[in-house]
């Protein structure tokens, strides 16, 4: 049972733009940065966006992040074919004294 | 380029134990800590641990805890997990992820994984 709550799957054609949320608590998403992963079948996650908000310099535009509250976000935007991926979120926990992850979101390209 | 290699697959009957490496190079070690995450199969990330690079501070996931250990050797640019008394649901991708704030999940560099894989 993952300690942030993510959406299992979303979906849209190619071309259009999907949401991801990431649901926590105060102790978390409520008090620390997001970051968010994708990550393909066998291999390892990729950050995408970080401090909530950030890019890595070789993140393309089309992926950004937001945070309200105890809440977070992450927005694809001219969804590609090869974007289709397993997407987490992940922040600290201080209550728990330990990273969570999201349970991770199946976007799936139409 | 920052490169995190990783040592090879283990298969360990239950109540074994598993080591897995984790070689940095690329970035001066000590300027960054190495955090640890685990993926069963099918399933989602799962944080594991974290240690500081000067073996200063260690943080691990509540239910290991006993059972595992993070190791620096600054001298081999080498971060090491050890996992004890392992049982199936220990069966996973482990992963080693450098980052610059151990408190929390600012990964940007991951090693390929390390599977290992506990049955009888």
């Amino acid at each position: 049972q993952a300690v942030l709550t993510q959406p299992p799957s979303v979906s849209a054609a190619a071309g259009q733009q999907v949401t991801i949320s990431c649901s926590g608590g105060a102790s978390n998403v409520g008090m620390h940065f997001v970051s968010w992963y994708q990550q393909f079948p066998g291999t390892a996650p990729k950050l995408l966006i970080y401090d909530n908000s950030q890019r890595p310099s070789e993140i393309p535009d089309r992926f950004s992040g937001s945070k309200s509250g105890t809440s977070a976000t992450l927005g694809i935007t001219g969804l590609q074919p090869g974007d289709e991926a397993h997407y987490y979120c992940g922040t600290w926990d201080t209550g728990l004294r330990a990273g969570v992850f999201g349970g991770g979101t199946k976007v799936t390209v139409l | 380029q920052v490169h995190l290699e990783q040592s090879g697959p283990e298969m360990k009957p239950p109540g074994a134990s598993a080591k897995v490496s984790c070689k940095a190079s690329g970035y001066i070690f000590v300027d960054f800590d190495m955090a640890w995450v685990r993926q069963a199969p099918g399933q989602g990330l799962e944080w594991v641990g974290w240690v500081s690079s000067n073996s200063d501070d260690k943080r691990y996931a509540s239910h290991l805890q006993d059972r595992i250990t993070l190791t620096i050797d600054s001298s081999t640019n080498t971060a090491n997990m050890e996992l004890r008394s392992l049982t199936s649901g220990d069966t996973a991708v482990y992963y080693c992820a450098r980052t610059p704030r151990g408190t929390s999940t600012l990964y940007g560099h991951w090693g390929q994984g390390t599977r290992v894989s506990v049955s009888s």
